[in-house]
């Protein structure tokens, strides 16, 4: 089955610790995203890859780090997160040319 | 720098009428994509649209998009309550990989 998986669902920490939020798909897209949902803003572009070893800022990426070593993994990393990163994250993976594929979600609270 | 906005943001409309969401971007692009979103769920895909003139259809859903009007809508032919969820726009930057997303329209259908 075609999917985009996010690791963890849910996280709840504290103000500076360190973390990462995982993504994988297993469809062999060149592409891949993250995103924040918030309330009233809809979904923001934080980072995007069009392939191994390339990245690019989207149009929210400070505070967040991203690599892109494997073609199916695109991890999301908050060196020292701060209560203003609470939101709902995604990844998404496509082709490029047609529709992206979401993942389930991320749920992040830092307090 | 590309805005993406959707009208209404809010819609509450009764089973079996007829209804449009409009999505207006402020530069160059011919390709627009809707998503689907239920509460507390992810984003699915509906609809991409590629070109000028384009039209797509699925159910009760049909999408439309004038590139030189920089407008896409999406029109609910006689609504029925699973239809409600909130749907997204989102515009491809010109010769970029950056996907602007709109705010939103969180369609509401009642008996």
């Amino acid at each position: 089955e075609a999917q985009v998986t996010q690791n963890p669902r849910y996280l709840i920490t504290v103000t500076g610790k360190k973390l990462t939020v995982t993504c994988s798909q297993n469809m062999n897209h060149e592409y891949m995203s993250w995103y924040r949902q918030d309330p009233g803003l809809g979904l923001r572009q934080i980072y995007y890859s069009m392939n191994v070893e390339v990245t690019d800022k989207g149009d929210v990426p400070e505070g967040y780090k991203v690599s892109r070593k494997e073609k199916r993994n695109f991890p999301l990393i908050l060196e020292s997160p701060s209560p203003n990163q609470t939101s709902l994250y995604f990844c998404a993976s496509w082709t490029g040319t047609y529709e992206q594929y979401f993942g389930p979600g991320t749920r992040l609270t830092v307090t | 720098e590309l805005k993406v906005e959707q009208n209404p943001l809010f819609l509450s409309m009764q089973e079996g009428k007829n209804y449009t969401i409009y999505c207006n971007y402020s530069t160059t692009s011919d390709r627009l994509y809707w998503y689907r979103q239920d509460p507390g769920k992810s984003l699915e895909s509906l609809f991409v649209l590629l070109s000028n003139g384009a039209v797509k259809q699925e159910g009760r859903l049909m999408a439309s998009l004038d590139t030189k009007a920089r407008l896409s809508t999406l029109h609910i032919t006689a609504a029925v309550h699973d239809l409600s969820a909130t749907y997204f726009c989102a515009v491809l930057t010109y010769n970029t990989d950056k996907l602007i997303f709109g705010t939103g329209t969180r369609l509401q259908v009642f008996p």
